[in-house]
């Protein structure tokens, strides 16, 4: 079985700071991994995704996250956050081979300081 | 192109009440998915379709119930609503070939549903 834990709930940073949202993964087989994003009364969107073809992913809106197998992890960064990335981000996984579910961690809601 | 189409977007119910939730994409997508979102707790898998005809449960159905009769539709179903139903539903598609990795979900805008 698959499953993600986002680390930290809440994220508060400065406008043009560093956003650097935490998530580890627990996998039996290699895993997918996926970061999405929820604005306000919105569902869900496709950030990036890692498929292993390479451990470092860049996705929409300047983010990028790092797959490091040695750590479990897959944690979001953008180098300069702007007051539109104020949402919620959710980490998922799902089995690598065709699996069609992705489990989906708890979220974490980033708010962007002027 | 509309994509993921949830209706109602809102929805406030009695205890014991029934509703169906409405879910209609028009991407031609098979697999349809039904996700519950609680505050801290992130998605839970209510319900999945893999096409026409076939569903099969998720982590949380119990007092949920599905159909698949058109490629299109999964509405879901709620028959003695309770004040645990209380929660966003999100309905999602894609378009399985060999896995998600080459067809991530698609989701509606949600349905904000309390039962009082």
């Amino acid at each position: 079985a698959q499953s993600v834990t986002q680390l930290g709930s809440h994220v508060s940073v400065s406008e043009g700071a560093l956003v650097l949202l935490r998530c580890n993964y627990s996998s039996s087989v290699p895993p997918y991994l996926f970061w999405y994003v929820q604005y306000p009364n919105q569902g869900l969107q496709l950030l990036l995704k890692y498929t292993s073809a390479a451990t470092l992913v860049k996705g929409i809106n300047g983010f990028e996250a790092e797959f490091k197998k040695s750590e479990t992890s897959f944690h979001l960064t953008k180098p300069s956050a702007h007051m539109s990335d104020a949402a919620e981000y959710f980490c998922a996984v799902s089995a690598h081979g065709g699996d069609y579910k992705l489990s989906f961690g708890a979220g974490t809601t980033v708010t962007v300081r002027a | 192109n509309a994509g993921v189409t949830q209706t109602p977007k809102f929805r406030i119910l009695k205890i014991g009440q029934s509703m169906t939730l409405q879910c209609a994409q028009d991407m031609n997508h098979n697999y349809m998915y039904w996700y519950r979102q609680d505050p801290g707790m992130g998605l839970k898998l209510i319900y999945y379709s893999v096409g026409a005809g076939i569903t099969d449960k998720g982590e949380v159905p119990n007092g949920y119930n599905v159909s698949r009769s058109t490629t299109e539709d999964f509405p879901l179903r709620l028959e003695l609503a309770a004040p645990s139903q209380t929660s966003v539903y999100f309905c999602a598609s894609s378009y399985w070939s060999r896995g998600l990795e080459n067809s991530p979900l698609h989701f509606g805008n949600g349905t904000r549903l309390t039962v009082t």
